[in-house]
């Protein structure tokens, strides 16, 4: 069965980075492109961006362009999201989530989520 | 940028009432992206709707999708205790704000 495994909870501190990472197990990494969404405490969801793992390509939401960086490692079937120049408003549940099929955007696999807390 | 405005943001029904949940797309958009996600507390989403009225694997067919252009709909036809959650729309890159559905 598909599984998607985060890294555990972080604390930084503001201007710091974060690199979250998400294991894939139970289907062909290469073959699905894989997405990270966040959601701050009590808030709703905030799409941040996808990696293809087939080539590495990526598409990052314009908010965050500059300041994250999406990358994976096929070898091991692990996506990595990393996020720099943290602010307290970056304090959030990140979640990586995998394509059901194709190049669109339905999510049908999720990681558990990663707590950062920036403080 | 398109923005997704959902509505009511609170809704009220008792197990075995229908809930009807509304999308609206600030310009027209693409059925093929539009999907539907239910949310628990302490969880990740879960697909249930895409491509605006195809059921994801697994998901009862109670839970069903409709609609076009700007103005898109998620039914549940009987309600079950486990249906009380919150409720997302998605268009590509945008969420809308959620639904949460209560119990009355």
């Amino acid at each position: 069965q598909v599984q998607l495994v985060q890294s555990g909870a972080e604390v930084k501190k503001p201007g710091a980075s974060v690199k979250v990472s998400c294991k894939a197990s139970g289907y062909t990494f290469s073959d699905y492109h894989m997405h990270w969404v966040r959601q701050a405490p009590g808030q709703g969801l905030e799409w941040m961006g996808r990696i293809n793992p087939n080539n590495g390509a990526t598409n990052y939401a314009q908010k965050f362009q500059g300041r994250v960086t999406m990358t994976r490692d096929t070898s091991i079937s692990t996506a990595y999201m990393e996020l720099s120049r943290l602010r307290s408003d970056d304090t959030a549940l990140y979640y990586c989530a995998r394509i059901r099929s194709g190049n669109g955007y339905n999510l049908d696999h999720w990681g558990q989520g990663t707590l950062v807390t920036v403080s | 940028e398109i923005v997704l405005t959902q509505s009511p943001g609170t809704l009220s029904l008792s197990p075995g009432e229908r809930a009807t949940l509304s999308c609206r797309a600030s310009q027209g958009v693409s059925s093929t992206y539009l999907a539907w996600y239910q949310q628990k507390p302490g969880q990740p989403p879960r697909l249930l709707i895409y491509g605006a009225l195809d059921r994801a694997t697994g998901i009862p067919d109670r839970f069903s999708g409709s609609g076009s252009g700007t103005d898109f709909t998620l039914s549940i036809s009987r309600l079950e205790p486990e249906d009380f959650a919150v409720y997302y729309c998605q268009h590509t890159e945008t969420f809308g704000q959620g639904t949460t559905l209560e119990i009355k």
